[in-house]
């Protein structure tokens, strides 16, 4: 079975501090992984994907790794802002185009 | 390019009744999914099309959910007569085949049964 997790579920910092969200996957056999960012009742936007050959992806103040081989990837995210309040939702694809979906880690910047 | 577009936003309707959700994904994606997200969980897969075909619908509770996908294009996703359990966002997403540039999603729209 494939299954995500996504550690921790939830959590809160102080603006400026830096955010690292892990990610684990059961199933290696992957072909990309997604990052997504949801806010409350909203749809998924697209954060960051990184191919299967690949190490990591930036994005201004994003960067993500994965690790494919041990089934993890971790979202980075510099100098976090009240803005960066949200929940952020890992999705390796596998075979069909089928994503896989944790629960996702909910974020809470403090001004 | 225009995003995935999904309507309505938002709707309440009482138990029993039903309910249509309309679609319209990236011109050019030839796969098209719908998902359910209940509040606190991650999106579940109803059902995946490939052009106006079939490819996955067993997570669709098909005694009262349909789902169609007319010319390769739009998408509407019905429920028949809804239940409080169907309290949850729908949202649709799309993607070119072999999913390689990943998947766009719309703005989901967030039912409520009462």
């Amino acid at each position: 079975k494939q299954e995500v997790t996504q550690i921790p579920a939830a959590l809160s910092v102080p603006e400026g501090e830096n955010l690292v969200l892990n990610c684990s996957f059961t199933d290696s056999a992957i072909y990309n992984l997604q990052w997504f960012r949801q806010d409350p009742g909203k749809g998924l936007t697209s954060l960051l994907l990184i191919q299967s050959s690949q190490r990591e992806q930036t994005s201004g103040r994003l960067n993500a790794s994965l690790d494919k081989s041990s089934g993890r990837s971790t979202l980075y995210i510099a100098a976090s802002q009240p803005g960066d309040s949200a929940t952020y939702l890992c999705a390796p694809l596998y075979g069909n185009n089928r994503l896989a979906f944790g629960k996702g880690n909910q974020v809470v910047v403090i001004p | 390019e225009a995003g995935v577009a999904q309507s309505p936003r938002y709707k309440i309707i009482e138990k029993r009744q039903s309910v249509a959700f309309w679609c319209n994904p990236i011109s050019g994606h030839a796969t098209l999914y719908w998902y359910q997200q209940i509040l606190g969980q991650g999106p579940k897969l109803l059902i995946q099309f490939q052009n106006n075909g079939v490819v996955d619908d067993s997570q669709l509770p098909k005694d009262r959910f349909s789902a169609e996908r007319l010319k390769g294009v739009d998408s509407t996703l019905k429920i028949q007569p809804a239940k409080l359990e169907d309290s949850a966002v729908y949202l649709c997403a799309s993607s070119l085949l072999g999913a390689v540039y990943g998947y766009t999603f719309g703005s989901g729209t967030r039912l409520t049964v009462v």
